[in-house]
Protein backbone atom coordinates (compact mmCIF):
# COMPACT_ATOMS: atom_id res chain seq x y z
CA UNK A 1 0.00 0.00 0.00
CA UNK A 2 0.85 4.00 -0.71
CA UNK A 3 3.01 5.23 2.13
CA UNK A 4 2.82 8.72 3.53
CA UNK A 5 4.46 10.19 6.36
CA UNK A 6 3.99 13.32 8.24
CA UNK A 7 7.17 14.90 10.34
CA UNK A 8 6.81 15.75 13.21
CA UNK A 9 4.73 13.34 14.70
CA UNK A 10 4.00 15.34 17.96
CA UNK A 11 5.53 18.74 18.79
CA UNK A 12 5.20 20.91 21.65
CA UNK A 13 5.76 24.96 21.05
CA UNK A 14 5.69 28.23 22.96
CA UNK A 15 2.93 30.31 22.15
CA UNK A 16 3.78 32.68 19.29
CA UNK A 17 6.52 30.80 17.36
CA UNK A 18 5.91 28.94 14.06
CA UNK A 19 5.41 25.52 13.72
CA UNK A 20 6.16 23.50 10.01
CA UNK A 21 4.81 20.21 9.64
CA UNK A 22 5.80 17.98 6.26
CA UNK A 23 3.95 15.74 4.47
CA UNK A 24 5.68 13.16 1.97
CA UNK A 25 3.95 10.58 -0.01
CA UNK A 26 7.05 8.28 -0.35
CA UNK A 27 5.93 5.98 -3.59
CA UNK A 28 3.56 7.75 -5.61
CA UNK A 29 2.69 11.48 -6.76
CA UNK A 30 0.09 13.37 -5.25
CA UNK A 31 -1.44 16.44 -7.51
CA UNK A 32 -3.65 17.53 -4.34
CA UNK A 33 -2.95 17.72 -1.03
CA UNK A 34 -5.96 17.72 1.75
CA UNK A 35 -4.98 19.09 5.62
CA UNK A 36 -6.75 18.56 8.02
CA UNK A 37 -7.30 18.96 11.81
CA UNK A 38 -8.91 16.84 14.37
CA UNK A 39 -9.58 18.01 17.79
CA UNK A 40 -9.87 15.55 20.89
CA UNK A 41 -12.99 13.64 20.51
CA UNK A 42 -14.31 15.11 17.13
CA UNK A 43 -14.24 14.66 13.48
CA UNK A 44 -12.07 15.53 10.70
CA UNK A 45 -12.25 19.21 9.55
CA UNK A 46 -11.18 19.94 6.03
CA UNK A 47 -8.89 22.66 6.91
CA UNK A 48 -7.48 23.31 2.44
CA UNK A 49 -6.59 21.93 -0.23
CA UNK A 50 -3.79 22.24 -2.22
CA UNK A 51 -2.60 21.34 -5.90
CA UNK A 52 1.22 20.95 -6.96
CA UNK A 53 1.98 24.15 -8.08
CA UNK A 54 -0.74 26.28 -7.45
CA UNK A 55 -1.97 28.66 -3.86
CA UNK A 56 -3.99 26.62 -1.62
CA UNK A 57 -7.72 26.67 -1.12
CA UNK A 58 -8.81 27.49 2.00
CA UNK A 59 -12.41 26.11 3.74
CA UNK A 60 -14.56 28.61 5.32
CA UNK A 61 -13.57 30.40 8.69
CA UNK A 62 -9.55 28.79 7.98
CA UNK A 63 -7.11 31.42 8.33
CA UNK A 64 -5.02 31.61 5.08
CA UNK A 65 -2.30 34.17 6.74
CA UNK A 66 -1.79 31.70 9.63
CA UNK A 67 -2.46 28.22 8.15
CA UNK A 68 0.45 28.80 5.40
CA UNK A 69 0.55 25.47 3.01
CA UNK A 70 2.97 25.19 0.51
CA UNK A 71 3.03 22.06 -2.16
CA UNK A 72 6.42 23.07 -4.33
CA UNK A 73 6.59 18.99 -5.27
CA UNK A 74 4.17 16.09 -6.37
CA UNK A 75 6.13 14.39 -3.01
CA UNK A 76 6.24 17.14 -0.48
CA UNK A 77 3.40 19.63 0.89
CA UNK A 78 4.06 21.68 4.02
CA UNK A 79 1.61 23.07 6.77
CA UNK A 80 3.15 26.03 8.73
CA UNK A 81 1.17 27.31 11.67
CA UNK A 82 2.52 30.92 11.94
CA UNK A 83 2.81 32.94 15.54
CA UNK A 84 0.74 29.81 17.09
CA UNK A 85 -1.63 30.20 20.53
CA UNK A 86 -2.99 27.59 22.77
CA UNK A 87 -6.15 27.22 20.41
CA UNK A 88 -3.87 25.79 17.67
CA UNK A 89 -3.41 22.83 19.90
CA UNK A 90 -4.91 19.81 17.71
CA UNK A 91 -4.20 17.10 16.05
CA UNK A 92 -2.86 17.68 11.77
CA UNK A 93 -3.66 15.10 8.99
CA UNK A 94 -2.33 15.49 5.74
CA UNK A 95 -4.11 13.57 3.05
CA UNK A 96 -2.51 12.84 -0.02
CA UNK A 97 -4.13 12.42 -3.70
CA UNK A 98 -2.70 10.72 -6.68
CA UNK A 99 -4.05 12.00 -10.08
CA UNK A 100 -6.44 9.99 -11.97
CA UNK A 101 -7.66 7.82 -8.74
CA UNK A 102 -10.68 7.87 -6.47
CA UNK A 103 -7.96 6.81 -3.59
CA UNK A 104 -7.21 8.87 -0.84
CA UNK A 105 -4.66 8.35 1.13
CA UNK A 106 -3.65 9.48 5.32
CA UNK A 107 -0.63 10.49 6.74
CA UNK A 108 -0.04 9.20 10.43
CA UNK A 109 -0.70 12.89 11.66
CA UNK A 110 1.33 15.27 13.92
CA UNK A 111 0.04 16.49 17.50
CA UNK A 112 0.44 19.97 18.34
CA UNK A 113 0.68 21.47 21.68
CA UNK A 114 0.95 25.40 21.67
CA UNK A 115 1.64 26.22 25.43
CA UNK B 1 -23.40 21.23 1.10
CA UNK B 2 -23.17 17.47 1.40
CA UNK B 3 -23.57 16.70 4.90
CA UNK B 4 -22.95 12.93 6.67
CA UNK B 5 -24.98 12.43 10.47
CA UNK B 6 -23.80 9.49 12.47
CA UNK B 7 -26.17 8.95 15.37
CA UNK B 8 -24.41 7.02 17.66
CA UNK B 9 -21.72 8.35 19.72
CA UNK B 10 -20.88 5.61 21.17
CA UNK B 11 -21.53 1.65 20.60
CA UNK B 12 -20.35 -1.39 22.25
CA UNK B 13 -20.73 -4.46 21.52
CA UNK B 14 -19.47 -8.13 22.78
CA UNK B 15 -16.72 -10.12 21.50
CA UNK B 16 -17.76 -12.65 18.27
CA UNK B 17 -20.59 -10.52 18.31
CA UNK B 18 -22.41 -8.66 15.14
CA UNK B 19 -22.45 -4.41 15.52
CA UNK B 20 -24.11 -2.34 13.37
CA UNK B 21 -23.12 1.75 13.09
CA UNK B 22 -25.59 3.83 11.29
CA UNK B 23 -25.01 6.59 8.73
CA UNK B 24 -27.15 8.74 6.87
CA UNK B 25 -25.88 11.21 4.61
CA UNK B 26 -27.36 14.54 2.46
CA UNK B 27 -26.78 15.07 -1.28
CA UNK B 28 -28.36 16.77 -4.13
CA UNK B 29 -25.64 14.94 -6.59
CA UNK B 30 -26.57 11.31 -8.01
CA UNK B 31 -22.89 10.00 -8.39
CA UNK B 32 -20.53 9.75 -5.50
CA UNK B 33 -18.35 7.59 -3.27
CA UNK B 34 -19.55 6.44 0.59
CA UNK B 35 -16.68 5.50 3.04
CA UNK B 36 -16.13 3.94 6.00
CA UNK B 37 -12.56 4.46 8.15
CA UNK B 38 -11.67 3.27 11.21
CA UNK B 39 -9.11 5.42 13.89
CA UNK B 40 -7.56 3.49 16.53
CA UNK B 41 -6.02 4.89 19.02
CA UNK B 42 -2.63 5.28 17.05
CA UNK B 43 -4.94 8.40 14.82
CA UNK B 44 -4.03 6.45 11.77
CA UNK B 45 -7.02 6.88 9.29
CA UNK B 46 -7.85 3.31 7.87
CA UNK B 47 -10.02 2.43 5.02
CA UNK B 48 -12.21 -0.01 6.29
CA UNK B 49 -14.73 -0.14 2.77
CA UNK B 50 -15.78 1.80 0.11
CA UNK B 51 -18.92 2.14 -1.56
CA UNK B 52 -19.83 3.23 -5.45
CA UNK B 53 -23.29 4.88 -5.53
CA UNK B 54 -23.79 3.88 -8.87
CA UNK B 55 -23.56 0.02 -7.82
CA UNK B 56 -26.53 -1.19 -6.50
CA UNK B 57 -24.71 -4.42 -4.97
CA UNK B 58 -23.31 -3.96 -1.31
CA UNK B 59 -19.82 -3.65 -0.85
CA UNK B 60 -18.16 -6.54 1.40
CA UNK B 61 -14.50 -6.83 3.05
CA UNK B 62 -14.49 -9.82 4.93
CA UNK B 63 -15.95 -9.31 8.37
CA UNK B 64 -17.39 -5.78 7.30
CA UNK B 65 -20.05 -5.11 4.92
CA UNK B 66 -22.15 -2.02 3.78
CA UNK B 67 -26.09 -1.69 3.69
CA UNK B 68 -26.34 1.09 1.35
CA UNK B 69 -29.68 2.28 0.93
CA UNK B 70 -29.50 4.90 -1.78
CA UNK B 71 -32.96 6.10 -1.80
CA UNK B 72 -33.13 6.67 1.72
CA UNK B 73 -29.70 7.97 1.80
CA UNK B 74 -28.11 5.49 4.47
CA UNK B 75 -25.49 3.62 4.67
CA UNK B 76 -24.82 1.41 7.69
CA UNK B 77 -22.13 -0.55 8.37
CA UNK B 78 -22.32 -4.40 9.68
CA UNK B 79 -18.89 -5.88 11.75
CA UNK B 80 -19.40 -9.27 12.12
CA UNK B 81 -17.63 -11.83 14.32
CA UNK B 82 -16.45 -8.57 16.69
CA UNK B 83 -12.82 -8.92 17.55
CA UNK B 84 -10.57 -6.72 20.17
CA UNK B 85 -8.93 -5.19 17.70
CA UNK B 86 -12.18 -3.97 15.90
CA UNK B 87 -11.90 -1.33 19.04
CA UNK B 88 -11.57 2.39 17.42
CA UNK B 89 -13.61 5.70 16.22
CA UNK B 90 -15.30 4.35 12.88
CA UNK B 91 -15.84 7.71 10.42
CA UNK B 92 -18.64 7.52 7.61
CA UNK B 93 -17.46 9.56 4.99
CA UNK B 94 -18.65 11.36 1.29
CA UNK B 95 -17.01 12.46 -1.85
CA UNK B 96 -18.49 13.46 -4.52
CA UNK B 97 -17.86 12.06 -7.93
CA UNK B 98 -17.75 14.74 -9.96
CA UNK B 99 -14.22 15.86 -11.39
CA UNK B 100 -12.51 18.51 -8.67
CA UNK B 101 -14.51 17.36 -6.01
CA UNK B 102 -12.50 14.78 -3.56
CA UNK B 103 -12.09 16.52 -0.58
CA UNK B 104 -14.24 14.29 1.82
CA UNK B 105 -16.87 14.82 4.28
CA UNK B 106 -16.83 13.19 7.74
CA UNK B 107 -19.01 12.07 10.01
CA UNK B 108 -18.89 12.66 13.71
CA UNK B 109 -17.62 9.62 14.35
CA UNK B 110 -19.20 6.58 16.37
CA UNK B 111 -16.69 4.88 19.13
CA UNK B 112 -16.68 1.67 19.39
CA UNK B 113 -16.11 -0.44 21.96
CA UNK B 114 -15.24 -4.28 21.53
CA UNK B 115 -15.83 -6.44 24.83
CA UNK B 116 -14.10 -9.45 25.88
Amino acid sequence: GAVVSQHPSRVICKSGTSVKIECRSLDFQATTMFWYRQFPKQSLMLMATSNEGSKATYEQGVEKDKFLINHASLTLSTLTVTSAHPEDSSFYICSPHPAGTDTQYFGPGTRLTVL
Amino acid sequence: AQTVTQSQPEMSVQEAETVTLSCTYDTSESDYYLFWYKQPPSRQMILVIRQEAYKQQNATENRFSVNFQKAAKSFSLKISDSQLGDAAMYFCAYRSARGGSEKLVFGKGTKLTVNP
